[in-house]
């Protein structure tokens, strides 16, 4: 069975500071993982996927994360946060094959402090 | 494309009493799911749909809950007989279903009290 480990539940960074938030995924099989974000009061949004190819993926708002394979691991990266990247973030994994049944760790809220 | 919409927003009800939710998914995607947020944890699977076929069921889903998608579009979730446990955030996804790693869009939730 898959499943995914967010060790930090609540990251405090200051504005335009560098930001990581680590995720660990466990799964017998390959996988396919996001990042999803959820700002408050709203649903969750994907931010980014990787699903094969280059290990390295990006959003449209500067994030990126890195699929690391023998370490089993999809952390989450910014070089610089702005207030508006306050939100719970979500690292998720699926099964490649299947219906795409979709795993999601416990979540890290990213307080950008001004 | 308006989103997955969920209602009600909220919902408060007395323990022993049936609540039922609606998720609308985006037209024409096929694949439907129902999670569970409790405070400080992230989504749980509920439940799958493909199209009207509910083709997988969590654990999480005892004799008191049931899900249906008749004709493959919106769906229901009933709790009968609620419990304070059942207190959480339900959500609602859907995909299109072309893909297996297709995203999934998720609704803003029904988040439910049982008092």
């Amino acid at each position: 069975a898959q499943s995914v480990t967010q060790l930090d539940s609540q990251v405090p960074v200051f504005e335009e500071a560098p930001v990581e938030l680590r995720c660990n995924y466990s799964s017998s099989v390959s996988v396919y993982l996001f990042w999803y974000v959820q700002y408050p009061n709203q649903g969750l949004q994907l931010l980014l996927k990787y699903l094969s190819g280059s290990t390295l993926v990006e959003s449209i708002n500067g994030f990126e994360a890195e699929f690391n394979k023998s370490q089993t691991s999809f952390h989450l990266r910014k070089p610089s946060v702005h207030i508006s990247d306050t939100a719970e973030y979500f690292c998720a994994v699926s099964e490649s094959g299947g219906y795409q049944k979709v795993t999601f760790g416990t979540g890290t809220k990213l307080q950008v402090i001004p | 494309d308006t989103g997955v919409s969920q209602d009600p927003r909220h919902k408060i009800t007395k323990r022993g009493q049936n609540v039922t939710f609606r998720c609308d998914p985006i037209s024409e995607h096929n694949r439907l799911y129902w999670y569970r947020q409790t405070l400080g944890q992230g989504p749980e699977f509920l439940t799958y749909f493909q199209n009207e076929a509910q083709l997988e069921k969590s654990r999480l889903l005892s004799d008191r809950f049931s899900a249906e998608r008749p004709k493959g579009s919106f769906s229901t979730l009933e709790i009968q007989r609620t419990e304070q446990g059942d207190s959480a955030m339900y959500l609602c996804a859907s995909s299109p279903g072309t893909s297996q790693n297709s995203p999934l869009h998720f609704g803003n939730g029904t988040r439910l009290t049982v008092t």
